[in-house]
């Protein structure tokens, strides 16, 4: 079945500061969602993206089906941006999704 | 948006009891739901995908009989833990799959300790 692998692991920033999450994937996507679980273990959908680039506030995701690979942008980061962000992605024709190994942020004032 | 219910959000039972997690899709019907647990600090792993008016089919390695699913109605599924030991302790997680959308919407998760 199909790999995804996430980077950083972990990532202090300071409020306000940029960063980039990366999550590899290891065969073609029919679907691969971006999420961010909250302290108390909610999910939140942030994206739907199998390919291209959107854009949410100040969070964008850009999506290289080619190459495999996707890119969360966290621009002015907040506290309240802390916790753990997953990507998931199914290579077949369900919803199957696959989680990454996730990455933890932490934005300290 | 479409709103996933998960009830209980958290549960402690004795060992050797069995405890049912419900799954709900308020505002869609979801033919195809998800369940998934998480251990502390872990990523979330599938367990099982739950078909309307069918049987689940079972990820690698996780047993079917210890972990029922029934999806008897398009909106609402079921897992049960059957005779849980504290190694069941974890958080489960289900998601419901809305037709023609591709996007997937999970429930809040139930915190399951088993003493």
């Amino acid at each position: 079945g199909i790999q995804v692998e996430q980077s950083p692991p972990d990532l202090i920033l300071q409020e306000g500061a940029n960063s980039t999450l990366r999550c590899n994937f290891s065969d073609s996507v029919n679907n691969l969602q971006w999420f961010h679980q909250n302290p108390w273990g909610q999910l939140i959908n942030l994206f739907y993206i199998p390919s291209g680039t959107k854009q949410n506030g100040r969070l964008s995701a850009t999506t290289v089906a080619t190459e495999r690979y996707s890119l969360l942008y966290i621009s002015s980061s907040q506290t309240t941006d802390s916790g753990v962000y997953f990507c998931a992605a199914d290579g077949g024709a369900t919803n199957k999704l696959i989680f990454g190994t996730g990455t933890l942020l932490a934005v300290q004032p | 948006g479409a709103v996933v219910s998960q009830h209980p959000s958290r549960v402690i039972c004795k060992s050797g009891t069995s405890v049912k997690i419900e799954c709900r899709s308020l505002d869609f019907q979801a033919t195809t739901m998800f369940w998934y647990r998480q251990f502390p600090k872990q990523s979330l792993m599938l367990m099982a995908t739950s078909n309307e008016g069918s049987k689940a089919t079972y990820e690698q390695g996780v047993e079917k009989d210890k972990f029922l699913i029934n999806h008897a109605s398009l909106t609402l599924s079921t897992l049960t833990v059957t005779s849980a030991h504290p190694e069941d302790s974890s958080f489960y997680i289900c998601s419901a799959e809305q037709g023609g959308n591709e996007k997937l919407f999970f429930g809040s998760g139930t915190q399951l300790s088993v003493l």
